[in-house]
């Protein structure tokens, strides 16, 4: 069965600071991937996806994320952390099936930045 | 343009009550969901819909009804509210089913 495993509930860094969030994923063909960003109180916003090609992603707000297949991993990466980077971050998968992506979601990372 | 509308933006229900959740998009997607919100647990889909008249289920659909009538509107109906109810739920649409537009959710909890 697909399923989603970050497994960093909780993340604090310093801004500034480099940040990684990790994603790892249970899929039996080539994935959809996704992160999405939930502000307090708001909804979802997509960060960036990867449905094919180059395994370097970029996104919004300077986030990027790499696919490593042989990992099965998707982890999202930004070199330098402002405070307004404070949120909770998902990772998706989604299977294509009947052309329609039934995302499946992680737990979710919530990030702390120290001023 | 306003993308996903949800209301009410917080509501409480005694158990037994029932109630819809409102979702419209302004976006022209075919492509509609809803999903719940839980501590700990991501977001669950609950129902989705390829298009007006197409509907189906998700990971949790028990005790959750939904009708798409519009392109525009798709709203989730909540037959006999239970304290397991308790949640954040979000609609999402999509114009090709590929990354989806949130609305800011809907707080409900069941007494």
């Amino acid at each position: 069965a697909q399923s989603v495993t970050q497994p960093d509930i909780h993340i604090t860094v310093s801004e500034g600071a480099s940040l990684e969030l990790r994603c790892n994923y249970s899929y039996g063909a080539t994935p959809y991937l996704f992160w999405y960003v939930q502000s307090p109180g708001q909804g979802l916003q997509l960060l960036l996806k990867y449905f094919s090609g180059d395994t370097l992603v970029q996104g919004i707000k300077g986030f990027e994320a790499e696919f490593k297949r042989s990992q099965s991993s998707f982890n999202l990466r930004k070199p330098s952390v402002h405070w307004s980077d404070a949120a909770e971050y998902f990772c998706a998968v989604g299977p294509f099936s009947g052309g329609y992506n039934k995302l499946i979601f992680g737990a979710g990372t919530r990030l702390a930045v120290h001023p | 343009n306003a993308g996903v509308t949800q209301t009410p933006k917080f509501q409480v229900l005694k158990t037994g009550q029932s109630m819809t959740l409102q979702c419209a998009q302004d976006m022209n997607h075919e492509y509609m969901s809803w999903y719940r919100q839980d501590p700990g647990m991501g977001l669950r889909l609950i129902h989705y819909s390829v298009g007006a008249g197409i509907t189906d289920q998700g990971e949790v659909p028990n005790g959750y009804n939904v009708s798409r009538s519009t392109t525009e509107d798709f709203p989730l109906r909540l037959l006999s509210a239970a304290p397991s109810q308790t949640s954040v739920y979000f609609c999402a649409s999509s114009l090709t089913g590929d990354g989806y537009t949130f609305g800011s959710g809907t707080r409900l909890t069941v007494v």
